[in-house]
């Protein structure tokens, strides 16, 4: 099966940065999305990483190890406006690669 | 920028009532996909379609849901007869082709069933 875990909330400081933990199991790997969603509304695709490295898009930052099951979001500068739930998914190979499993998000707040 | 859109954006049925939601996908896109999400819960898959077939499903897609992809444009989601627990928002996401990964959400749809 499937399992993803990823902190329940977190908190940081307007303009500090913060990074965000995920660990997956899953037995096909086939790609990890990193989502934003705000209360209330749809999830807003922020990265997508299936390589190991570092993926960089301007304040954002998606880091991938598969070897360990671990990603990170990296999240600079912070604004008010980027506290929001994180999601991490994954998708499996084994499901026909089409199968996209959600963590349960991690809660950011962002204080000034 | 082309977008999913979904609709109605809030639908209120009774109990054992059948209710039908509609998507409409980025209109060169290839997958479909359906997730609810309960109040305070994780996203959760539905059931994903291409081809014009379910490609698969999870345990919540019971027998009391179907999709279906009626003209070259709309992507419904029907439940039969709505129970308590089937209240969630409801999001339809699609994807393009091979090589093209990333699923773009809709705006949902918040199903409350009384």
């Amino acid at each position: 099966g499937q399992n993803i875990d990823q902190p329940t909330e977190m908190t940081a400081t307007e303009g500090a940065i913060v990074q965000i933990n995920c660990t997956y199991q899953t037995s096909g790997f086939n790609g990890l999305f990193w989502y934003q969603q705000h209360a209330g509304e749809a999830p807003t695709f922020l990265s997508y990483n299936v390589l190991d490295g570092l993926e960089e898009k301007g304040r954002f930052s998606s880091f991938l190890s598969r070897s360990k099951g671990y990603s990170y979001l990296l999240l600079k500068e912070l604004q008010m406006k980027d506290s929001a739930s994180y999601l991490c998914a994954v998708r499996d190979i084994n499901t026909g690669g089409f199968k996209t499993i959600f963590g349960a998000g991690t809660r950011l707040f962002v204080k000034a | 920028e082309p977008e999913v859109t979904q609709t109605p954006s809030h639908q209120v049925t009774q109990m054992g009532q059948e209710v039908i939601l509609r998507c409409v996908p980025i209109s060169n896109h290839l997958y479909f996909y359906w997730y609810r999400q309960i109040l305070g819960q994780k996203v959760e898959f539905l059931v994903s379609f291409y081809n014009n077939e379910i490609s698969e499903k999870s345990e919540i897609f019971d027998d009391q849901f179907s999709v279906e992809r009626p003209d070259g444009s709309n992507f419904t989601l029907k439940i039969r007869s709505t129970k308590l627990e089937d209240s969630a928002m409801y999001f339809c996401a699609s994807r393009g082709g091979t090589g093209t990964d990333t699923q773009y959400f809709g705006p949902g749809t918040r199903l409350t069933v009384l």
